[in-house]
């Protein structure tokens, strides 16, 4: 069975700084694909960003980019230029290719706090 | 866009009743939606898988007696939580798949009370 896991239960970074958050997974699978979400205070999940693991170029979208290791099993997720509205609790997920029908497979998640 | 509305947002029910969660994907078709359980600062738990036209999909340990999961139409999947206890106070969320794409839609979940 997969398995994600996020090492890191709190997380703080000021304004405009950068900041990672760590993920790695465990699968037999070769090919799958891997998110990252975030629930702010409003609990709403927002898909923050996904990656292909067949693709070895790294996702990103504006400030939000992954490192994307596939041997080591590791997706983490850069923040960079840090803003108030980043502060939210952040899950890391997987989901089989194989098995397009099943459910995602969260991480514990990474609670991001943001000070100015 | 996939959007998925989840009502209601908020309820309060007395202990011994039940209350009934919708789920619906307003722009697409979602085959398959999924019923999660989340309490505070912790992550998702999946309760559920409902495919439509059958039966749901309980995760081990759920009691598929308690938590009726309904998936009658392509676009409505319901959760009823019968003989509501203070123990199953928590926050439900929802979330509605759709194949052309990888990604999942979530619905903006509901915190239920019992009291």
């Amino acid at each position: 069975a997969q398995t994600v896991t996020q090492s890191q239960p709190e997380m703080s970074v000021q304004e405009a700084e950068t900041v990672t958050l760590s993920c790695t997974y465990d699968t037999s699978e070769s090919d799958y694909y891997l998110f990252w979400y975030k629930q702010p205070p409003s609990r709403q999940m927002i898909l923050v960003i996904r990656q292909e693991a067949y693709k070895q170029q790294n996702a990103t979208e504006n400030r939000f980019s992954v490192n994307f290791q596939k041997a080591a099993k590791s997706f983490s997720l850069k923040i960079s230029d840090s803003q108030l509205g980043d502060a939210a609790m952040y899950f890391c997920a997987y989901r089989s290719v194989d098995q397009a029908g099943t459910a995602l497979i969260f991480g514990k998640g990474t609670t991001l706090s943001v000070s100015s | 866009g996939a959007v998925v509305s989840q009502h209601p947002s908020r309820v309060i029910c007395k202990s011994g009743t039940s209350v009934k969660i919708e789920c619906r994907s307003l722009d697409f078709q979602a085959t398959t939606m999924f019923w999660y359980r989340q309490f505070p600062k912790q992550s998702l738990m999946l309760m559920a898988t409902s495919n439509e036209g059958s039966k749901a999909t309980y995760e081990q340990g759920v009691e598929k007696d308690k938590f009726l999961i309904n998936h009658a139409s392509l676009t409505l999947s319901t959760l009823t939580v019968t003989s509501a206890h203070p123990e199953d106070s928590s926050f439900y969320i929802c979330s509605a798949l759709k194949l052309t794409v990888y990604g999942y839609t979530f619905g903006s979940g509901t915190r239920l009370t019992v009291v």
